[in-house]
């Protein structure tokens, strides 16, 4: 599977949207994009997940760019609660093998 | 109800132990796994077991046994502990119905002495 790079930290304000960004530049057509997040001393929590087109559930948006070589998370209303580390992870939807990176440690700040 | 329970969340023991950590899913998936996430943070998967049968198993210490009574459940086994195998302990599960989407437990917290 593919790996991905993201940033090891990053700020937000509380209220203001909280944009992740992660490179995938080495994907296959049928990997998917997955994020997941772990709130400290907590299991890590899917969020959302796509292949080409954007994706929005009540957690968050995914926009993947149209080269499909990178993508970003959207946390469009960001809350303390949301202080946690991201994972990016690639990977076949018939593979079940998830890899965790050392993802991206967002803090939100009052 | 809980998706993915483990137990015991936190256990402390002293070299040498055999201690046992339980995981039971609730939500019809085919497939389990178990993660260990160590000091570092760093969240690696040990074992993955589907329809009861061993998928994936990364280099592990043999003292380290999964051992899957039917779908529902994964438990870990854990022979002659170490010190380094102190960590977080998570399984997981998914389900080819669902995308392979994989939802985890709380953790257990185990602690050698």
């Amino acid at each position: 599977d593919a790996k991905t790079t993201q940033p090891p930290s990053m700020d937000c304000a509380e209220g203001r949207a909280a944009n992740l960004p992660c490179n995938h530049s080495t994907i296959s057509g049928n990997e998917y994009v997955y994020w997941y997040r772990q709130i400290h001393s907590q299991g890590p929590q899917y969020i959302i997940h796509g292949l080409k087109n954007n994706e929005t559930n009540e957690m968050a948006s995914l926009i993947i760019t149209e080269d499909r070589k990178s993508s970003t998370l959207i946390l469009p209303h960001a809350t303390l609660r949301d202080t946690a580390v991201y994972y990016c992870i690639v990977k076949r939807v018939d593979n079940n093998d998830m890899r965790f990176g050392a993802g991206t440690r967002l803090t939100v700040k009052p | 109800d809980t998706a993915v329970s483990q137990t015991p969340k936190y256990l402390v023991t002293q070299m040498g132990n055999d201690k046992s950590i339980k995981c039971e899913q609730n939500l019809g998936h085919d497939t389990m796994y178990w993660y260990k996430q160590d000091s570092k943070k760093f969240l690696k998967i040990m074992f993955s077991y589907n329809n009861k049968e061993l998928i994936i198993n990364e280099t592990v210490p043999n003292r380290f046994s999964p051992k899957s009574p039917d779908k529902a459940h994964l438990n870990l086994h854990i022979n002659s502990l170490e010190l380094g195998d102190s960590a977080v302990y998570f399984c997981a599960s998914s389900s080819w119905d669902s995308g392979n989407t994989i939802y985890f437990g709380e953790g257990s917290w185990l602690t050698v002495v």
